[in-house]
């Protein structure tokens, strides 16, 4: 199984609030798994990334938590901004077949000021 | 800087057209991808290519093809155009590494009428 399943589908919290992100998977052998943040008119970018031997990850206000043994990640951004208001996208790959990327279906993510 | 260049921004084609969707890289990668964006849909694969002249199904082929015989270049080809394959379409490319970060083009939002 290939799928990955992202959710909510949209989200809209105060400034400062903590919105999370869930994503489940399927393919175990799955070896990398990025977050991608997409802005109207951009494409996607490359926001944070963890690979599965690690539980958590933090860069800046961006968390990642990994759980291996439910299959499941999630993304936590911490003091929320109106500026982080976009669209984020979990993925998962295996370099085996060629790092293709599989997306999750994204989350619309509103900052209120 | 890495740079993704999609040839178009926005492309109107009527039904029946074959249409090009070019894409180039600057960084020398060896990956090359075209996916498709609908909402709710997250990011679908459409081919992707691992070296020049070297090319893979993905997801959703069915109406496309594609084409590499540069390294920096990858083309999408639709070869008779129907309307429900207006959608944006995005370009990425990266190395063949082990967690390799994708970049990606701005987009092209194609319209068949």
């Amino acid at each position: 199984q290939q799928q990955v399943k992202q959710s909510p589908q949209s989200l809209i919290v105060q400034k400062g609030g903590i919105p999370i992100i869930n994503c489940a998977y399927e393919n175990t052998a799955f070896d990398y798994f990025p977050w991608y943040q997409q802005f109207p008119g951009k494409g996607p970018a490359l926001l944070i990334a963890i690979r599965p031997d690690v539980s958590e990850k933090k860069e800046g206000r961006f968390t990642i938590s990994f759980n291996k043994s439910a299959k499941q990640f999630s993304l936590h951004i911490m003091d929320s901004q109106p500026g982080d208001s976009a669209t984020y996208f979990c993925a998962a790959s295996l370099m085996e077949y060629g790092n293709k990327l599989v997306f999750g279906a994204g989350t619309i993510l509103r900052v209120k000021s | 800087d890495v740079k993704v260049t999609q040839s178009s921004r926005y492309l109107v084609k009527r039904t029946g057209e074959k249409v090009f969707l070019e894409c180039v890289q600057d960084m020398d990668h060896e990956n090359m991808f075209w996916y498709r964006q609908d909402p709710g849909l997250g990011l679908r694969l459409i081919y992707f290519s691992y070296d020049v002249k070297m090319k893979e199904k993905g997801d959703i082929p069915e109406g496309y093809s594609v084409s590499r015989e540069k390294k920096e270049r990858f083309s999408l080809i639709l070869e008779s155009a129907s309307t429900n394959q207006t959608s944006m379409y995005l370009c990425a490319s990266s190395f063949n590494d082990l967690n390799t970060e994708a970049f990606f083009g701005q987009g092209t939002r194609l319209t068949v009428v």
